[in-house]
């Protein structure tokens, strides 16, 4: 059974400008969550969708924003980037958003 | 609020030499306690999941506890490729948010 995956697996913006970043779930598993990974604050949790509804949301600015569709599939939208954006983003997967997750490889994201 | 420490943040190890990674969790209430690996420029990878206190897991050379307040990750005669850092993530209940501890560094030196 294939992995999470994640793409682009590395960007570079400049500031201000916005990104978005895609995660594909293992097949079967309905519930994405999205972390920010920094050396600093480790993973940081963004926000968990199940069924295309987001049921929690992290400590984090309205410039961070996500989506689920139909096929279980996740985008996260970051907008006006900021120099401290800059981190590994983390997509996971799980059946129901119950029990383990399962993370993907991760878009590293450096802003300028 | 909702926390989670692991100690010590980092660790070397002779190959062989035993020891644990401690996992310190405040939570109004636990519905899972979960232990990744870490490796560099890699996602976390699953190893185990703890429900209730007094369970335990194990894999191979890796054997994982959990307490009321702690969990404990026990590695037994550690290789060189254990190295790699441990995070620990609790699942509180009523919610759908992991929240993770910054992990412990492991390196085992042959």
């Amino acid at each position: 059974k294939a992995g999470v995956t994640q793409t682009p697996r590395y960007l570079i913006k400049t500031r201000g400008q916005q990104v978005t970043l895609s995660c594909s779930p293992i097949s079967g598993h309905r519930s994405v969550s999205w972390y920010q990974q920094t050396p600093g604050q480790g993973l940081q949790f963004l926000f968990e969708y199940f069924s295309e509804t987001q049921r929690n949301k992290g400590n984090f600015p309205g410039r961070f924003s996500g989506r689920q569709f139909s096929n279980s599939r996740s985008e996260m939208n970051v907008s006006t980037l900021e120099l401290g954006d800059s981190a590994l983003y983390l997509c996971a997967s799980s059946i129901e958003g119950a029990g383990e997750q399962y993370f993907g490889p991760g878009t590293r994201l450096t802003v300028t | 609020e909702d926390q989670v420490t692991q100690s010590p943040e980092a660790l070397r190890l002779q190959e062989g030499e035993s020891s644990s990674l401690n996992c310190s969790y405040t939570v109004s209430g636990l519905r899972g306690l979960f232990w990744y690996r870490q490796d560099p420029g890699k996602g976390p990878e699953f190893l185990f999941t703890l429900y209730s206190a007094g369970e335990e897991k194990e894999k191979e050379r890796l054997k994982a506890t959990l307490t009321k307040k702690e969990s404990f990750l026990h590695i037994t005669a550690p290789k060189p490729e254990d190295s790699a850092t441990y995070l620990c993530a609790v699942w509180p209940s009523g919610t759908y948010k992991y929240i993770f501890g910054t992990g412990t560094r492991l390196k085992v030196l042959a």
